[in-house]
């Protein structure tokens, strides 16, 4: 296993273009969480999927964002008609169910840039 | 809900120099506690955890951290810095309460100079 993977490493678009981010966590993983980073900030909690299940959403979760996670298996995260202030890096991770003890596995992240 | 703050934005120091990164939880149940470090452009490692076992905890590249409740701290340290230590670090915490997701702290950089 690889470990968490994500799809594309950056993504360069226009204001109001649509992107979408994959994400395939580590394969034993029934949990997988988004994240979004900006500069100079820690990493802000975006959605939780248990297997197929989407659990939670933050409120930094807009309407133009959606996030999912088909059979349970990779997720994507879409945002429709991007702005600049969406320009962030985008973590995805993952854990196993005991998710105290072995923490949260991470992928090296998506950097979207909105021109 | 539990949250944590991390003191200092940047810190330097020299090589071969004690490390010192501060981190304070609040939470209001017992909570766990993790380091985690990023390097440009990569995503986050774990460097090491705290789940109510011993409150002296070791994890990987020599770093170490020490939780205290009475204190509400949890700050890591390295005896003796490396350039290649030079990098984000993060202090996150999930509550062993009920269900929560892991929150970060703003993070501190880490500058090493020779």
């Amino acid at each position: 296993d690889t470990g968490v993977s994500q799809n594309p490493r950056h993504k360069i678009t226009k204001r109001g273009q649509n992107v979408t981010f994959r994400c395939d966590p580590i394969s034993e993983h029934n949990r997988l969480y988004w994240y979004r980073q900006t500069l100079g900030q820690g990493p802000e909690f975006l959605t939780y999927f248990q297997n197929e299940a989407q659990l939670e959403k933050s409120r930094l979760l807009s309407d133009r964002f959606s996030a999912e996670r088909p059979k349970g298996s990779f997720s994507t995260l879409e945002i429709q008609r991007t702005e600049q202030g969406d320009s962030a890096m985008y973590l995805c991770a993952s854990s196993a169910r005991d998710r105290e003890n072995y923490g949260y596995t991470f992928g090296s992240g998506t950097r979207l840039t909105v021109v | 809900a539990q949250s944590v703050t991390q003191l200092g934005s940047h810190v330097s120091v020299s090589e071969g120099a004690l490390v010192l990164l501060r981190c304070n939880y609040s939470s209001s149940v017992p909570p766990y506690l993790f380091w985690y470090v990023q390097y440009p452009n990569q995503g986050l490692q774990l460097l090491l955890k705290y789940t109510s076992a011993a409150t002296l905890v070791k994890g990987i590249n020599g770093f170490e951290a020490e939780f205290k409740k009475s204190e509400t701290s949890f700050h890591l340290t390295k005896p003796s810095a490396h350039m290649s230590d030079a990098a984000e670090y993060f202090c996150a915490v999930i509550s062993n309460s009920g269900y929560s997701t892991l929150t970060f702290g703003k993070g501190t950089m880490l500058l090493v100079s020779p």
